[in-house]
């Protein structure tokens, strides 16, 4: 089974609007990190957003909040006020008690003017 | 910002050479890692070291992969007789001490080393 599975392989959204971009996850660990990573096309990964699993409130890093639903396991990346520039590939993962990340298929979002 | 450094940035190899990829990961850091996405795919697991010795490998990480922190600073990857199948971008990593069930213990990627094998 996948651990984490990103079903929307591409996703289109105009300027200044919002996107969610979905990721569910599997795990029986009590104790799990979710992130959130960006990829340009110049391809390096870029850390967007962190989420512990028992942290109490929903992270966010500025125009970046993951909407934790702990009971359904997903952690959804919102994006609000899109911009031309956060066109990329965007990759859900997963750190169980090990010190690996399982990633997602990962998803492409186009913001288009 | 502190970032991790990898080298090169691209290399092109005939199947069967040895290749080996470079980087400095940031200077604080204890944990490394290497991670490869092949071309369209997801990023994978290869390897982690800490203190001098491999913590965790994935199966992917076979002999045909070694690792090594030759100095203070940098951290390779050597692959020893390169196959066409390990095309692809390897991705060094590495995050400070701590548990890595914590906010503030993220990896830090490189910009990554595309790797072509011919």
């Amino acid at each position: 089974a996948q651990k984490i599975t990103q079903t929307q392989p591409g996703m289109f959204v105009q300027e200044k609007e919002a996107v969610t971009l979905d990721c569910t996850y599997d795990t029986s660990d009590p104790s799990y990190g979710l992130f959130w990573y960006k990829q340009p096309s110049s391809g390096e990964m870029i850390f967007l957003i962190y989420q512990g699993s028992y942290d109490q409130q929903n992270a966010t890093e500025g125009r970046y909040s993951l909407n934790f639903q702990k009971a359904r396991k997903s952690a959804n990346l919102v994006i609000s006020a899109s911009q031309l520039g956060d066109s990329a590939m965007y990759f859900c993962a997963m750190r169980e008690n090990t010190d690996k990340l399982i990633f997602g298929t990962g998803t492409r979002l186009q913001v288009f003017p | 910002e502190p970032e991790v450094t990898q080298t090169p940035s691209h290399q092109v190899t005939q199947m069967g050479q040895e290749v080996i990829l470079r980087c400095v990961p940031i200077s604080n850091h204890l944990y490394f890692y290497w991670y490869r996405q092949i071309l369209g795919q997801k990023v994978e697991f290869l390897v982690s070291f800490y203190n001098n010795e491999i913590s965790e490998k994935s199966e992917i990480f076979d002999d045909q992969f070694s690792v090594e922190r030759p100095d203070g600073s940098n951290f390779t990857l050597k692959i020893r007789s390169t196959k066409l199948e390990d095309s692809a971008m390897y991705f060094c990593a590495s995050r400070g001490p701590g548990q890595p069930l914590s906010g503030a213990n993220v990896l830090t990627f490189g910009a990554g080393s595309r790797l072509t094998v011919l």
